[in-house]
């Protein structure tokens, strides 16, 4: 069974850096393409960032460009969200989402969510 | 970038009755579109992908058809448990967009 478990998340002030984790289990996460999709208060899903399977190819919203950095450790079969320089608007609910196969396939496994909040 | 447009935002139904809700992107996709239900404070989960194949586990009351520019979801028989936001995206390439959603209620 495909478990996503996600942490770091937090209160953080303008400006200031959280790394978010997301711990998988059921399947190997090299074998399969990875995204941290966002959701703030009250509105929609975004994809913020998405690494390849290989590792090789990744993505950036442009509203993060510059200031998140996604990476993975396949030791721990573990991914991660660095994020640098946060603003208010980054507050919402990030999820660690699994591609069904490469990075144009949709998200079939979700995690609960972590909740990112920046505020002073 | 393409844009994902759902309609309605918002819709109200009564159990048992057939809802449909569609999803129109400013550029052809061809068949690269997933749909997902987001129950009131749960996570998001696939219900179609490459627009009208049911993900393992979903309710066969779902379905999906359409291809290029538009789409659309349809719900045969409306129960309870469908109560929740729809959730249109496009994966053929990035950015992987979602449409704004569509928040489905029992009347």
């Amino acid at each position: 069974e495909v478990q996503l478990l996600e942490s770091g998340g937090g209160l953080v002030q303008p400006g200031g850096s959280l790394r978010l984790s997301c711990a998988a289990s059921g399947f190997t996460l090299t074998n399969y393409a990875m995204s941290w999709v966002r959701q703030a208060p009250g509105k929609g899903l975004e994809c913020v960032s998405a690494i390849s399977g290989g590792g090789s190819t990744t993505y950036y919203a442009d509203s993060v460009k510059g200031r998140f950095t996604i990476s993975r450790d396949s030791s721990k079969n573990t991914l991660y969200l660095q994020m640098n320089s946060l603003r208010a608007e980054d507050t919402a609910v990030y999820y660690c989402a699994k591609r069904q196969t490469q990075l144009w396939s949709s998200f079939d496994d979700w995690g609960q969510g972590t909740l990112v909040t920046v505020s002073s | 970038d393409i844009q994902m447009t759902q309609s309605p935002s918002s819709l109200s139904a009564s159990v048992g009755d057939r809802v449909t809700i569609t999803c129109r992107a400013s550029q052809g996709i061809s068949n690269s579109l997933a749909w997902y239900q987001q129950k009131p404070g749960k996570v998001p989960k696939l219900l179609i992908y490459a627009a009208s194949t049911l993900q393992s586990g979903v309710p066969s009351r779902f379905s999906g058809s359409g291809s290029g520019t538009d789409f659309t979801l349809t719900i045969s028989s409306l129960q309870p448990e469908d109560v929740a936001t729809y959730y249109c995206q496009k994966y053929n390439s990035a950015p992987w967009t979602f449409g704004q959603g569509t928040k489905v209620e029992i009347k």
